[in-house]
Parts: structure tokens; sequence; C-alpha cells
């Protein structure tokens, strides 16, 4: 079965754009969360949905949103981009909210310039 | 609080001998357990997961992690490295009952001498 596809993987954007990540999870899968991974402070946790709903936020400020469709695929969206934000944005996906373990997606790498 | 510690950043070892990659972690409740490799360029993968089943985990490609309770330890071990096994490797705890986020060590690279 298809794995968590995650779009584009490669992306360059300007300080002060914003842009917009994609993530299908696997079929039936109805939990995604999303993760910041970066050379300096590794894996942070962004957020979580299930059932279209947030369920948990890490401690990011509030240019990073997201949100989850009733196909379960989420969006990520970052605004008002900053150097810092440069990074290897990952997306997980599980069956349930309990913890048997995350597929993750291969991740979309950001640049901002 | 809960808190994931690898104890070491690096670890080298040759084609053919044994891999133990540490991990120690603080939960105040029954944790969840798991380890999981990132190869370069690519996304994380699974290798084993603790649920409080049977406190020795084997995981794909060999690889085995032995909960402790008692030392608060998830060490993962592999008895023979090969060289495809290069590649950086974290210790994740969950967070608990109510909330399922994710706490990630800060990851061990594991290079393989041939």
């Amino acid at each position: 079965k298809a794995g968590v596809t995650q779009t584009p993987r490669y992306l360059i954007k300007t300080r002060g754009q914003q842009v917009t990540l994609s993530c299908s999870p696997i079929s039936g899968h109805r939990s995604v969360s999303w993760y910041q991974q970066t050379p300096g402070q590794g894996l942070q946790f962004l957020f979580e949905y299930f059932s279209e709903t947030q369920r948990n936020k890490g401690n990011f400020p509030g240019r990073f949103s997201g949100r989850q469709f009733s196909n379960s695929r989420s969006e990520m969206n970052v605004s008002t981009l900053e150097l810092g934000d440069s990074a290897l944005y990952l997306c997980a996906s599980s069956l349930t909210r309990l913890n048997y373990g995350y597929t993750f997606g291969s991740g979309t790498r950001l640049t901002v310039v | 609080a809960q808190s994931v510690t690898q104890l070491d950043s690096h670890v080298s070892v040759s084609e053919g001998t044994p891999v133990l990659l540490r991990c120690n972690y603080s939960s105040s409740y029954s944790p969840s357990l798991f380890w999981y490799v990132q190869h370069p360029n690519k996304g994380l993968q699974l290798l084993l997961k603790y649920t409080s089943a049977a406190t020795l985990v084997k995981g794909i490609n060999g690889f085995e992690a032995e909960f402790k309770k008692s030392e608060t330890s998830f060490h993962l071990t592999k008895p023979s490295a090969h060289m495809s096994d290069a590649a950086e490797y974290f210790c994740v705890v969950s967070l608990g009952d109510s909330n399922y986020q994710l706490i990630w060590g800060a990851g061990t690279k594991l290079i393989i001498k041939p």
C-alpha cells in the first residue's frame, strides 16, 4: 500500500513569503502529526490532527498553522517566513491516536533565502 | 516531566561487531517507547516499539531493544553490524495516556567502519 506522501519534496522561498506543505497519510490512517527537523534543534513537534481537529500543538509561533481535511489529508502553512524556518518538515500518520508507531513521509526540505 | 536522553551522539563500530545505542527515559506514566532510524536524506522508519508487552522487543533488520524499568533504559542492540546500518537512530517516548505527543531524543549517529 502507498506510504505517507509529502509534497513538494523541495522548496525554496524568500523571507516574508508564505508556504503550504501537503501530507497524504496512509489510506485509513486518521492521525497526522507534523515535525520540524533542524541540525541544531533536532526533531520538534509542531502539531497533531485527528478527525479534522487539532489535538495537540507544540511550542511554535502562530505563524505555523495547519489543518486536516475529511479525507485525512493535512496541510501545514507557514506565514511570514524567516531564515530560521529552513528545515526538513516531516509528516507522520497513524491509524489511531494510540501510540502504536507512526509512519513517516520523506519530508519537505524548505529553504528560506 | 517526560524526557529522553540518548547517551552518545556518535557511535562507531566495525562491520560484523555488535552495536549498542543507549537510551534513558523519564516518564511519569508507563511509557510507550520507540526506536526510529533515519538514513541520509530519507524519512524516519520505525525500527521497533515497546507498549507494555514483552520487555525484549525485536524489530526489523536484526535490531532489538530491552525495556528495563528499574534502570529506566531502552537500549538498542544488534549482534553484528552491517554497512547498511549506518544512519541516525532516535529513541522516542510517548507522553502518556491522554497526550499522544512524542518526545524525541537528540539522535545517535551510527558509523560503520569497513
